[in-house]
């Protein structure tokens, strides 16, 4: 069956380092792939979305990358800031839906 | 509006009542989703709209799950004879695209609580 795996441990980084956090998928061959930010009582909120046909997608201080042949996709935030302490959901394209994975939550301490 | 909005927030239901979630999604989106959210876990898919159609409903978990988006804007999410097992979170979104190939926009959730 179609499987997605985040990070389930929270990642702790501090302030100003790169943080990089992982899905891995098997049984896909998605279309595409999304990265969204949940923060406790709110909705998702897009961020990227990268294709198959892409390597490496960038927007300011995030990087997203797909390899296609590992069936993983890497989620970069450079130069964190406490702000951007959340959860990152990845989601892929399925038969025209999206296939969430279970989140990582990001803490970055100043 | 702004974006997408849901009301409840929330609601609390004792085991075996309706309940009835609504959504209004962005002016003019044709799509529309609907996932349950458990805690500490990523949305799962229950249904997806284009416009009025119900073109996919192969997440609803069972038979007392039933969605319908009448006019192809505002959408409810019916849940008859309560578990406590439907607890969880239920999400909107909404996107301007056919297919869910697009960015898609959701709403702050309604926290369904079943006693």
């Amino acid at each position: 069956s179609q499987k997605i795996e985040q990070n389930s441990e929270a990642l702790n980084i501090q302030e100003g380092k790169t943080a990089t956090l992982t899905c891995n998928y098997t049984n896909y061959s998605p279309a595409y792939l999304q990265w969204y930010r949940q923060d406790p009582g709110r909705g998702p909120v897009f961020l990227l979305l990268i294709r198959e046909n892409e390597k490496e997608k960038r927007k300011e201080r995030l990087k997203v990358t797909f390899d296609t042949t590992l069936k993983q996709s890497l989620f970069h935030i450079t130069a964190s800031q406490p702000a951007d302490s959340a959860t990152y959901l990845c989601a892929l394209e399925g038969t025209g839906k999206l296939i969430f994975g279970q989140g990582t939550t990001l803490q970055v301490k100043p | 509006g702004a974006g997408v909005s849901q009301s409840p927030r929330y609601k609390v239901a004792k085991r075996g009542q309706d309940v009835a979630l609504r959504c209004d999604p962005i002016s003019g989106h044709v799509s529309l989703f609907w996932y349950q959210q458990a805690l500490g876990q990523g949305p799962e898919f229950l249904t997806y709209f284009q416009n009025e159609a119900q073109l996919d409903k192969s997440g609803l978990p069972s038979d007392r799950f039933f969605a319908e988006r009448p006019e192809g804007s505002v959408s409810t999410l019916k849940i008859q004879r309560t578990q406590q097992e439907d607890s969880a979170v239920y999400l909107c979104a909404s996107s301007a695209l056919a297919g869910g190939s697009d960015e898609q926009y959701f709403g702050p959730g309604t926290r369904l609580t079943v006693t």
